[in-house]
């Protein structure tokens, strides 16, 4: 079974500064996608970045990166020049590369506090 | 916008009556759809795979027989929760993915379910 491990049940930052939530992860598979959600108060899950992991480049979506590190399985996120609506819940996910009925495995999430 | 459309979005409803909660893949046809529960300040817990035309699949530990699960089109599953009592209340979101294996996995806006 897989496991999604996020350590910092809590995190803060300075507006405008970066932050990095860390996930690790414990998988027997070799082709697989991470994912990173964000979860406002209104509670819509909404997708922040993708890497799917036979991809060595990191994936980057505008302020937000990933640290993907396979060998390790270690998927941190970096968030730079965070702003006031990034405050969230935020949730690493892992899902298996088989087919469609293949649901996401989710970490405890990690609550993200930007502050002005 | 919505691909996925979660209804309703809160319900308050009294012990011992069932509660019905619908989720709509509004543009793609879903043959699987994913139901998870979150607790107050924890993660997403899967329930279970609601596959159309098919019984579901439950996780170990969800009750098949208070949870409900009809996945009868492929636009269409619906969770049920019978016999609702106060520790079933929770926040429930679904989920579905395009047919595509590298498609993301789409969320439901959420329903918060109270029990009195």
């Amino acid at each position: 079974a897989q496991t999604v491990t996020q350590s910092q049940p809590e995190m803060s930052v300075q507006e405008a500064e970066t932050v990095t939530l860390s996930c690790t992860y414990d998988t027997s598979e070799n082709n697989y996608y991470l994912f990173w959600y964000k979860q406002p108060p209104s509670r819509q899950m909404i997708l922040v970045i993708r890497q799917e992991a036979y991809k060595q480049q990191n994936a980057t979506e505008n302020r937000f990166s990933v640290n993907f590190q396979k060998a390790a399985k270690s998927f941190s996120l970096k968030i730079s020049d965070s702003q006031l609506g990034d405050t969230a819940m935020y949730f690493c996910a892992f899902s298996k590369k088989n087919s469609g009925n293949t649901p996401l495995v989710f970490g405890k999430g990690t609550r993200l506090s930007v502050i002005a | 916008g919505a691909v996925v459309s979660q209804h309703p979005s809160w319900v308050i409803c009294k012990s011992g009556t069932s509660v019905k909660i619908e989720c709509r893949s509004l543009d793609f046809q879903a043959t699987t759809m994913f139901w998870y529960r979150q607790f107050p300040k924890q993660s997403l817990m899967l329930m279970a795979t609601s596959n159309e035309g098919s019984k579901a699949t439950y996780e170990q530990g969800v009750e098949k027989d208070k949870f409900l699960i009809n996945h009868a089109s492929l636009t269409l599953s619906t969770l049920t929760v019978t016999s609702a009592h106060p520790e079933d209340s929770s926040f429930y979101i679904c989920s579905a993915r395009r047919e595509a294996s590298n498609s993301p996995l789409h969320f439901g806006n959420g329903t918060r379910l109270t029990v009195t």
